[in-house]
């Protein structure tokens, strides 16, 4: 089964209000790393936590790590309507060569 | 830094035809990566390369799918014959560290459509 399931699938918020999508794993992780998607184009890195971390921040970016629970969320703060994206979860495994992405999470910013 | 550039953006051919997919990374990454991405799939790797050297090819879904990287700054993803479900978005993806502390950088993708 995949590695890195994001929850939800889609969601819908107003312009200013926080996003937090989720991410499960099922496998021992070097690091684990969160990534946007605009429509029509690749992805973009946003933020890389390792194993030994419990939290990262970058701008309006937070994002947490739980490796007993095998779970990471990403919070987006007073979000805009330029956040309209998906968001994927990747994880790299303890051999290290093999990244292992999820289906994504919608995210829709209304202004 | 102009990016991991692929060509070209879009293709569209016919069942049957030869297509070539082209990459080349970011200068100074090891690691070499080509990706599928599919409404129904997701996001599937096909192939990776670690200093030029293919390491992992297990993705790719048939022997109609090849892929080579004879340097370090070019490589090259081909099917033959293609046919209508290999319709998708292929990204090449880049990374400095192998397993390392770094994320992909990933290119804009070409749009295969196969009619």
């Amino acid at each position: 089964s995949q590695q890195g399931e994001e929850d939800p699938q889609a969601l819908s918020i107003q312009e200013g209000e926080n996003a937090t999508m989720n991410c499960s794993y099922k496998t021992s992780i070097n690091n684990l790393q969160w990534y946007r998607q605009n429509s029509g184009r690749g992805l973009v890195h946003l933020i890389l936590i390792r194993s030994n971390e419990r939290e990262k921040h970058s701008g309006r970016l937070r994002v947490t790590l739980d490796t007993s629970k095998k779970s990471s969320s990403l919070l987006i703060t007073a979000s805009r309507a330029a956040d309209t994206a998906s968001y994927f979860c990747a994880t790299d495994d303890t051999g290290g060569f093999k990244t292992i992405f999820g289906a994504g999470t919608r995210l829709f910013v209304k202004a | 830094d102009a990016g991991v550039i692929q060509s070209p953006r879009h293709e569209v051919t016919e069942m049957g035809q030869e297509v070539t997919l082209r990459c080349k990374p970011i200068s100074g990454h090891n690691s070499l990566f080509w990706y599928r991405q599919t409404m129904m799939r997701g996001l599937e790797l096909l192939i990776y390369f670690n200093n030029n050297v293919p390491i992992d090819d297990s993705g790719m879904p048939e022997d109609r799918f090849s892929a080579k990287m004879p340097n370090a700054s070019f490589s090259t993803l081909k099917i033959q014959p293609s046919e209508p479900r290999d319709s998708a978005v292929y990204f090449c993806a880049s990374r400095g560290t192998s397993g390392g502390g770094n994320g992909y950088t990933f290119g804009s993708g070409t749009r295969l459509t196969v009619v």
